[in-house]
């Protein structure tokens, strides 16, 4: 199976920061790197797919970019509804997989 | 506008089974797969395995083999998802989630509300 790692595991940021996430793969992926945003208590929210497609709806603060095994995940300019815990996912080779996750916690 | 609703939250003691049922709406039930992703507390998330609705083929996480059947009834637009032998390790919220591209390996663009499913004696 394809392990997926993040880093920061937890990052602490004011509203108005830029924050990037890095996701990595063991192996390639091509593109086929997702994005999601979970709530506490709430179901996962798809955010990008394909490593930089934005899903409809999603603001245009949150960007995703790379190809291969390093991927990453920016949001622009925090907003107060941005904290969250993001995951990555490769849906490239079965099984499924995803990251263990990154916490976005006020700062 | 698609929703996939979810039945409620279970407590089951150990070595029972539990069956979660998922109701698709808003969008052609057969034309998309449905996989099942559990988290457990305070942990991340884990893909258990995914059912085409189109001819019902499966593919489940290997370690689940064996105690895990997935099931759609297509009249009601439904997906299930039956656990056994369920231990005290199995306690997790347990969500679907219909599959974007109708593949096996898969990305999922809506979730269910989850099902919260407890395991303990």
């Amino acid at each position: 199976d394809i392990q997926m790692t993040q880093s920061p595991s937890s990052v602490s940021a004011f509203v108005g920061d830029r924050v990037t996430i890095t996701c990595r793969a063991t192996q390639g992926i091509s593109n086929w790197l997702v994005w999601y945003q979970q709530k506490p208590g709430k179901a996962p929210k798809l955010l990008i797919y394909a490593a930089s497609i934005l899903q409809s709806g999603v603001p245009s603060r949150f960007s995703g970019s790379g190809a291969g095994t390093d991927f990453t995940l920016t949001i622009s300019s925090l907003q107060p509804e941005d904290f969250a815990t993001y995951y990555c996912q490769q849906a490239n080779s079965f099984p499924p997989t995803f990251g263990p996750g990154t916490k976005v916690h006020i700062k | 506008q698609v929703q996939l609703v979810q039945s409620g939250a279970e407590v089951k003691k150990p070595g029972a089974s539990v069956k979660v049922s998922c109701k698709a709406s808003g969008y052609t039930f057969s034309s998309y797969g449905i996989n099942w992703v559990r988290q457990a507390p305070g942990q991340g998330l884990e893909w258990m395995g995914w059912i085409s609705v189109y001819n019902g083929n499966t593919n489940y996480e290997q370690k689940l083999q064996g105690r895990i059947t997935m099931t759609t009834d297509r009249s009601t637009s439904t997906a299930y998802m039956e656990l056994r032998s369920l231990r005290s390790d199995d306690t997790a919220v347990y969500y679907c989630a219909r599959g974007a591209r109708a593949l096996a390996t898969d990305y999922f663009d809506y979730w269910g509300q989850g099902t919260l499913v407890t395991v303990s004696s």
